[in-house]
């Protein structure tokens, strides 16, 4: 079964730290990888995408066929990523149809 | 263009009740999706529905789950007889094009039963 796993549930570092946020999937076929941001208070918004292979307040993820993983990362946190981070899945192409990990909480310390 | 609306923002109903959760999507946009958010767990998807019709109902609940999104007006998210296990995040998300575009995510409704 399709499945995004993300096995950090709270993830909590220094500013000026590196950051990784890990998800992998399962899924059969060639899927589309999103990351989602959810910051305090605020409304579901996309962060970035496989296929745009764009960087996004300066996070950037990979896609990992072989580990079957789409880590998030950022090279120095700041205070201001400090939010609810979610990895999804979409079979279809679609973006409305999503299969979303459980989500990792980034806490960034001063 | 102020974004998905949803509404209420929290809603209490008592078991048995019915609980009607409403989104209007973004301007132009005609695809509507509902996901639902379990404490602790992840979004997971329900119905995708396009003008007057329902695309994809994969995860709704067989029984007492409906949705609609009529020709004028938004979007309905309808569960009849709600029980404890209904207490949820409800979120709405849509998108102008069916594949290839941004679906926009509105704040959800935090239906809490009693």
């Amino acid at each position: 079964a399709q499945r995004v796993t993300q096995p950090e549930k709270l993830l909590s570092v220094f500013k000026g730290a590196p950051v990784e946020l890990k998800c992998n999937y399962s899924y059969s076929g060639s899927p589309e990888l999103f990351w989602y941001v959810q910051y305090s208070r605020q409304r579901l918004q996309l962060l970035l995408r496989h296929i745009s292979r764009e960087s996004i307040k300066g996070f950037t993820a990979d896609l990992n066929k072989g580990e079957t993983s789409f880590h998030l990362k950022k090279p120095f946190a700041q205070e201001e990523d400090s939010a609810m981070y979610y990895c999804a899945l979409s079979e279809s192409g679609s973006q409305g149809n999503l299969i979303f990990g459980k989500g990792t909480k980034l806490s960034v310390k001063p | 263009n102020a974004g998905v609306m949803q509404n209420p923002r929290h809603l209490v109903r008592r078991r048995g009740q019915e609980a009607r959760l409403r989104c209007s999507p973004m301007k132009g946009h005609s695809h509507v999706y509902w996901y639902r958010q379990l404490p602790e767990e992840g979004l997971k998807f329900m119905v995708y529905l396009q003008k007057e019709n329902i695309i994809d109902e994969s995860g709704m609940p067989k029984e007492r789950f409906s949705a609609e999104f009529p020709k004028e007006g938004p979007s309905i998210l309808r569960i009849q007889q709600v029980v404890r296990g209904d207490s949820a995040a409800y979120f709405c998300a849509s998108s102008p094009l069916s594949v290839d575009t941004e679906a926009f995510f509105g704040q959800g409704t935090r239906l809490t039963v009693v």
